[in-house]
């Protein structure tokens, strides 16, 4: 069975830091790629995802993330923060093969941006 | 077009009860998708419900149960609730059950068990 790991569990950045939150997943297989995000008191919405083609996908509000497949690992980044990006951001696989539409997330890493 | 719902906001239960949640999926998905959210954890997956047939189960037990409706809308169903159980439910509709359907989420239902 597919596992993701998220090895960040709460990261604080001041405005204006540069992001990366690190995601592995164990498969392998053909995946597709998730980063879901959930601001406070909000539902959980999706940010960006990889199905194939350019390994660097952009997603909403500055976001990036890069699949690297040798290292099985969909890492998030965003140049500069904002005090609203605040929030808690799960990354999530599911296989191509026999998986249907199932989301394996991760943990989660909650991010605090401080002004 | 209005998105995914979900119907309790807030469940408190005791022990050895049962309950019910629902969903009510976006416009035009035929695909609802129920998870477990425990605290300080990622959503895990309970169970998927393609055209009103379970088509894919995680790693709960059968007193977790579903139905999907004609008009796809979905209830997930816990027996015999456990202080386990405590935790937000999330229902994700879909426009079909392929992986290359993107999810989207419901705010959650948080049943809290006594």
């Amino acid at each position: 069975a597919q596992s993701v790991s998220q090895h960040n569990h709460h990261v604080i950045l001041s405005e204006a830091a540069s992001l990366e939150l690190g995601c592995n997943y164990s498969y392998g297989g053909t995946v597709n790629l998730f980063w879901y995000v959930q601001y406070p008191g909000q539902h959980l919405q999706l940010l960006l995802k990889y199905f194939s083609g350019d390994p660097l996908v952009k997603g909403i509000k500055g976001f990036e993330a890069e699949f690297i497949k040798s290292k099985f690992s969909f890492n998030l980044r965003k140049p500069s923060v904002q005090w609203s990006d605040t929030a808690e951001y799960f990354c999530a696989v599911n296989v191509l093969t026999g998986g249907g539409n199932k989301l394996t997330f991760g943990t989660g890493t909650q991010l605090k941006v401080e002004l | 077009e209005t998105g995914v719902t979900q119907s309790p906001t807030h469940l408190i239960k005791t022990r050895g009860q049962q309950v019910t949640l629902r969903c009510s999926s976006q416009s035009g998905h035929n695909t609802v998708s129920w998870y477990q959210q425990a605290l300080g954890q990622g959503p895990q997956f309970i169970f998927q419900y393609y055209r009103e047939e379970e088509n894919g189960r995680g790693n709960f037990p059968p007193r977790f149960s579903g139905l999907q409706f004609p008009n796809y809308s979905s209830e997930l169903n816990v027996n015999a609730l456990e202080l386990d159980d405590s935790a937000l439910y999330l229902c994700a509709s879909s426009l079909g059950d392929r992986a290359s359907y993107e999810q989207y989420f419901g705010p959650g239902t948080r049943l809290t068990v006594t």
